[in-house]
């Protein structure tokens, strides 16, 4: 049973505008909750995270949000930029691993 | 520079032979993850280790196989057990954060195995 879910399996921006990623899990224990983006055939970047005491953490372009009592984080990228097009993975971190989402494919249009 | 290797990056394979799978860090990371990536599916945990010679099954261990005697290299081997072994393999490794059960993990750049 998935516990980390990204319903949106693809998103497509215009350049300069905001992309926003979501992102919902059911595991109540999660501690911590990161973002990775990902391109074809390489591995998992590390982007940004947020710990589950906090509801917002920024870094430069991007933010996350994270709404505990909905268990329901999302990603900003503000603005959307061509070399932001790639997968982008949720992940939650419990019980010495971490649990990840199917991903969403971000395409930015110039 | 510090990272993580997997070798070989693209394998194929017979049906009903078993594989090997490398991955080698030098981080100094005490934990270290196998995980599989398949379309649409996101990336599944195999197997884990949290320590040298000790490992445990992830979500989908089934048909798979791994050991952990040198805290820097952590082999995964795919057997002929293993019922859809073509696949996307990311090995990962991670150090302790203050506060959180796990921090973020380090991923290598992947191995993609081919069934014929």
């Amino acid at each position: 049973d998935q516990q980390v879910k990204q319903n949106s399996p693809s998103l497509s921006v215009q350049e300069g505008r905001i992309s926003i990623l979501n992102c919902d899990y059911t595991n109540s224990m999660f501690d911590y909750f990161l973002w990775y983006k990902k391109y074809p055939a390489e591995g998992p970047t590390f982007l940004i995270s947020i710990s589950s005491i906090k509801d917002k953490n920024e870094d430069g372009r991007f933010t996350v949000f994270l709404n505990k009592s909905a268990k329901h984080l999302s990603l900003h990228i503000v603005p959307s930029q061509p070399g932001d097009s790639a997968v982008y993975f949720c992940a939650a971190s419990g019980d010495y691993k971490l649990s990840f989402g199917a991903g969403t494919t971000v395409t930015v249009r110039a | 520079d510090g990272g993580i290797t997997q070798s070989p990056k693209y394998l194929f394979r017979k049906e009903g032979q078993n594989v090997t799978l490398s991955c080698e860090q030098n981080l100094n990371h005490d934990a270290m993850y196998w995980y599989r990536q398949d379309p649409g599916q996101g990336l599944r945990l195999i197997y884990y280790s949290q320590i040298v010679n000790d490992f445990q099954k992830g979500d989908i261990a089934e048909g798979y196989s791994v050991s952990r005697e040198k805290k820097e290299s952590f082999p995964l081997t795919v057997t002929s057990a293993q019922k859809n072994p073509t696949a996307f393999y990311l090995c990962a490794s991670s150090t302790p954060r203050a506060g959180v059960s796990i921090g973020e993990l380090f991923f290598g750049e992947g191995s993609r195995l081919t069934v014929l």
